[in-house]
């Protein structure tokens, strides 16, 4: 059980436009998902937090405008990165919380490269 | 706030000597902590995880930490390593309110397993 499945797993698009990346959790219930970024050869840094139903909390730093939370359901958390550049490459990674102390389950990523 | 310091960002073993990736921990309330696994271009696997019962956690794979509070430490061992065994492991720690969700992880240390 807890599987947490992302879409698409690598994206490639041009500077300006803007590209939706999907976070879901297949067999279980997430009130809470977490969005991630990891540049190469480093560690994961939390972007944000997902609340189903109310808006993201975004971690210091981060542009809210640039990067879009919505948690439509219970299962369905979408980051969408607007207007993107070159800068905004680099791999996202979601993860969906269990409750009751579980830990978090993670996505298999997504590498998005802005050309 | 809480954080995590993983000694060493890369740990070198033969295939079949003993795997240790030590961690360190900075928390001002009783801490949840894991072990996490990435291969390439992956999202992360969960190892194991210390939510207050046994200190002496056993995880997949033939994982397996010890906390120990005293030491403010959950280092990660495994008896006898394998070639599969090669990867970025991440330690990280969350604090209780977020069930393990929102995670706070250390710089990783590269595992390279040497025939």
């Amino acid at each position: 059980g807890a599987v947490v499945s992302q879409h698409p797993s690598w994206v490639i698009c041009k500077s300006g436009t803007s590209v939706k990346i999907e976070c879901r959790s297949l067999d279980f219930q997430a009130t809470t998902m977490f969005w991630y970024r990891q540049f190469p050869k480093q560690s994961l840094m939390l972007m944000a937090t997902s609340n189903e139903g109310s808006k993201a909390t975004y971690e210091q730093g981060v542009e809210k405008d640039k990067f879009l939370i919505n948690h439509a359901s219970l299962t369905l958390s979408t980051l969408t990165v607007t207007s993107a550049h070159p800068e905004d490459s680099s791999f996202y990674i979601c993860s969906a919380r269990m409750s009751g102390g579980g830990g978090a389950f993670f996505g298999q990523g997504t590498r998005l490269t802005v050309v | 706030a809480q954080s995590v310091t993983q000694l060493g960002s890369h740990v070198s073993v033969s295939e079949g000597a003993l795997v240790l990736l030590r961690c360190n921990y900075s928390s001002s309330v009783p801490p949840y902590l894991f072990w996490y696994v990435q291969y390439p271009n992956q999202g992360l696997q969960l190892l194991l995880k210390y939510t207050s019962a046994a200190t002496l956690v056993k995880g997949i794979n033939g994982f397996e930490a010890e906390f120990k509070k005293s030491e403010t430490s959950f280092h990660l061992t495994k008896p006898s390593a394998h070639m599969s065994d090669a990867a970025e492991y991440f330690c990280a720690v969350s604090d209780r309110s977020n069930q393990g969700g929102k995670l706070i992880f250390g710089q990783g240390t590269e595992l390279s397993v040497k025939p």
